[in-house]
């Protein structure tokens, strides 16, 4: 299987402050990844999609500037929520694409990282 | 546009009994469609993914979905309920750059 890794699983932080959160496919490369929002008892929401060396692109209504995503390497994806206020308490997922032969490429989520912003 | 609906928010069955948790999709082109199963604080767990070939997919755990294009569904099924296969039942469908499309997630409550 492939796996990813999210870190840290949980944080709370003052409002104001500014949280940086790690996606990491551990046994696969990945230049592509996904953020996702979850809201209790909610679907996913996908925020934006992480591409390696370029810059992420966003899903509309997403704030580009709040959430900064960087993808520095074929491993890592970062999510940075800056300014955080208790609005963006949350749960947040990414995933992080794998190539497959049959033309569709598969997802694989991490373990999730619940924001909680005082 | 790629959609998935899950139209139930909540399945009851008892332990023993089959379980169904149903799926139906909207795509351009032709679908591919995945379950996912989400513990309480935890990410997606991969269940089953349908690509090409066989309608009867089967997945992890004793899982497995039907694919069928004339009603353009995708239900899970499994024979027989586990009360540890209690948990939220995602349905998603990728689409362009292979983005995910979640359905709104329909919760599994298996009692003993």
């Amino acid at each position: 299987g492939a796996v990813v890794s999210q870190h840290p699983s949980r944080v709370i932080c003052k409002s104001g402050t500014s949280v940086k959160i790690e996606c990491r496919s551990l046994d696969f490369q990945a230049t592509t990844m996904f953020w996702y929002r979850q809201f209790p008892k909610q679907s996913l929401m996908l925020m934006a999609t992480s591409n390696e060396g370029s810059k992420a692109t966003y899903e509309q209504g997403v704030e580009k500037d709040k959430f900064l995503i960087n993808h520095a390497s074929l491993t890592l994806s970062t999510l940075t929520v800056t300014s955080a206020h208790p609005e963006d308490s949350s749960f947040y997922i990414c995933s992080a694409l794998k190539s497959s032969g049959q033309g569709a490429g598969e997802q694989f989520f991490g373990p999730g990282t619940r924001l909680t912003v005082l | 546009a790629q959609s998935v609906a899950q139209p139930e928010d909540q399945v009851n069955v008892a332990e023993g009994n089959p379980l169904t948790v149903k799926c139906t999709y909207s795509v351009s082109g032709n679908p591919y469609l995945f379950w996912y199963v989400q513990y309480p604080n935890r990410g997606l767990q991969f269940l089953l993914k349908y690509i090409t070939g066989d309608n009867l997919v089967k997945g992890s755990y004793g899982f497995e979905a039907e694919f069928n294009k004339s009603q353009t569904s995708f239900h899970l099924k499994k024979p027989s309920a586990l009360v540890s296969d209690s948990a939220l039942y995602f349905c998603a469908v990728s689409g362009i750059f292979n983005k995910f499309y979640f359905g709104s997630g329909t919760k599994l409550n298996v009692k003993p």
